[in-house]
């Protein structure tokens, strides 16, 4: 079975740019995650969707991110314009019951993202 | 104050040692447990899920202390392909079913 497939796996932007960053759940699954991680922070929730709808995006640092899940098998996270500090590990990750009751989440591969 | 908290290590140990981590977590609506292992340069991955009467899985042993917060895992005659991060993991029950990731603790095991 096809895992949380993610896009780009690796992207080197300039500052100022716009970074879009994508998402292919696993088929069936109807809870979607976005999660950053980096030496200073750790992970991060930045937001999840339920049944493709946002449930709480108080994760996203500032009005410069901005996720879209279109349909049940594809998201987006967008940054713009993009900053050095925004410069991390991006984690796509989806869940058939939102984690709970002891069921796993799983983490695609993550998309690298540097920012200078 | 993080919701979880970890001791970053490294822990480093050698093969067949026994070793323990520890985490603490604050918020008392938590109602799920993890722990995930992160190898280097990889994503997360669920190692186990911790039960309130403990559990097993092979070498590896997970308790819950819900009274004092806190979370463990035992790794027994730890090899070298141990080495790892875990992350420890909670979830809380409440508006919002999110999953809240402590920093790691590292692991390096030795020949």
């Amino acid at each position: 079975d096809a895992g949380v497939i993610q896009s780009p796996r690796h992207e080197v932007t300039e500052m100022g740019q716009e970074v879009t960053l994508r998402c292919k759940p696993i088929s069936g699954h109807d809870y979607l995650f976005w999660y950053r991680q980096t030496m200073m922070r750790g992970l991060e929730l930045l937001i999840y969707f339920n049944n493709n709808v946002p449930i709480d995006d108080s994760g996203m640092p500032e009005d410069r991110f901005s996720a879209k899940m279109p349909n049940a098998s594809f998201s987006t996270l967008k940054i713009q314009p993009s900053e050095p500090r925004d410069s991390a590990v991006y984690f796509c990750a989806s869940s058939k019951t939102g984690g709970r009751g002891g069921n796993t989440i799983y983490f695609g591969e993550g998309s690298w993202l540097t920012v200078v | 104050r993080k919701e979880v908290e970890q001791d970053p290590g490294p822990f480093n140990v050698p093969e067949g040692a026994t070793v323990a981590f520890n985490c603490t977590y604050s918020n008392s609506a938590s109602q799920s447990f993890f722990w995930y292992r992160q190898d280097c340069r990889k994503e997360p991955k669920l190692l186990m899920s911790v039960y309130s009467s403990g559990n097993e899985d092979g070498r590896f042993t997970a308790q819950l202390n819900r009274a004092s917060q806190y979370i463990s895992l035992l790794i027994r005659d730890s090899k070298l392909s141990d080495s790892a991060t875990y992350l420890c993991v909670v979830n809380r029950m409440d508006s919002s079913y999110k999953l809240i990731f402590g920093s790691g603790t590292r692991l390096l095991v030795r020949p």
